[in-house]
């Protein structure tokens, strides 16, 4: 995991704050959107999803919008806490291919 | 970690060597993924597998091959070792129906002098 924090755009917010962290995907006919959470050393972990037939999802002090005109995701993490620093990634998938394509990433850095 | 193990967690190996790297499953999920990430590139599809001796290439599968014998273990082996394919590599399964999240493992991560 370390490599995976070279060249990437970093968002820094204080601990309390909210978090915004966008992601444009890349193909009009996907249906189906992630969110992950990569810490050093580990592989990519599940936050949330959302499918096309939604704009908006929520779960756990995480909302993801899907604005699907301009092919634009974002995440929004309330009150941002130290644990959540970490790179994240959007991905997208089609129905009947499961693989899922990503994108390159963005490291959150949570100042306390 | 979704029950995946992968192996070994780090290898070093010199340029033209075959590398082996193996992804074990515990919960006998069909679909198996290796990936790879490089800076600048997010995660890379190298192949996947849906069903034992059911595999398929990924957008960069040119160096790699894989094999699935059992449900459980996936194996990506690189004939001949390049500086290129120096990388993290990640092994995922798919746990649901269609349009589900993928779960990874901790990774492997290789490099070749």
């Amino acid at each position: 995991g370390e490599s995976v924090g070279l060249h990437l755009p970093t968002l820094s917010v204080q601990e309390g704050d909210n978090s915004i962290i966008n992601c444009a995907y890349s193909n009009s006919a996907s249906d189906y959107f992630i969110w992950y959470k990569q810490e050093s050393g580990k592989g990519p972990q599940f936050i949330i999803d959302i499918r096309s037939n939604m704009d908006k999802r929520q779960g756990q002090r995480v909302t993801v919008l899907l604005n699907k005109t301009v092919k634009h995701l974002s995440l929004q993490i309330a009150a941002t806490q130290p644990g959540d620093s970490a790179v994240y990634f959007c991905a997208e998938g089609l129905t009947g291919r499961r693989a899922l394509t990503f994108g390159s990433g963005t490291r959150l850095q949570v100042q306390p | 970690d979704a029950g995946i193990t992968q192996s070994p967690r780090h290898k070093v190996t010199e340029t033209g060597t075959p590398v082996t790297l193996r992804c074990h499953q515990t919960e006998n999920h069909r679909y198996m993924y290796w990936y790879r990430q490089d800076p600048g590139h997010g995660l890379r599809l190298i192949h996947y597998s849906y069903g034992v001796k059911d595999t398929d290439k990924g957008e960069v599968s040119d160096g790699y091959s894989v094999s699935r014998s059992k449900t459980e273990d996936f194996l990506l082996t690189l004939e001949s070792a390049t500086s290129s394919q120096t990388s993290v590599y990640f092994c995922a399964i798919s746990v649901g129906t269609d349009n589900s999240p993928l779960h990874f493992g901790n990774g492997t991560r290789l490099t070749v002098t």
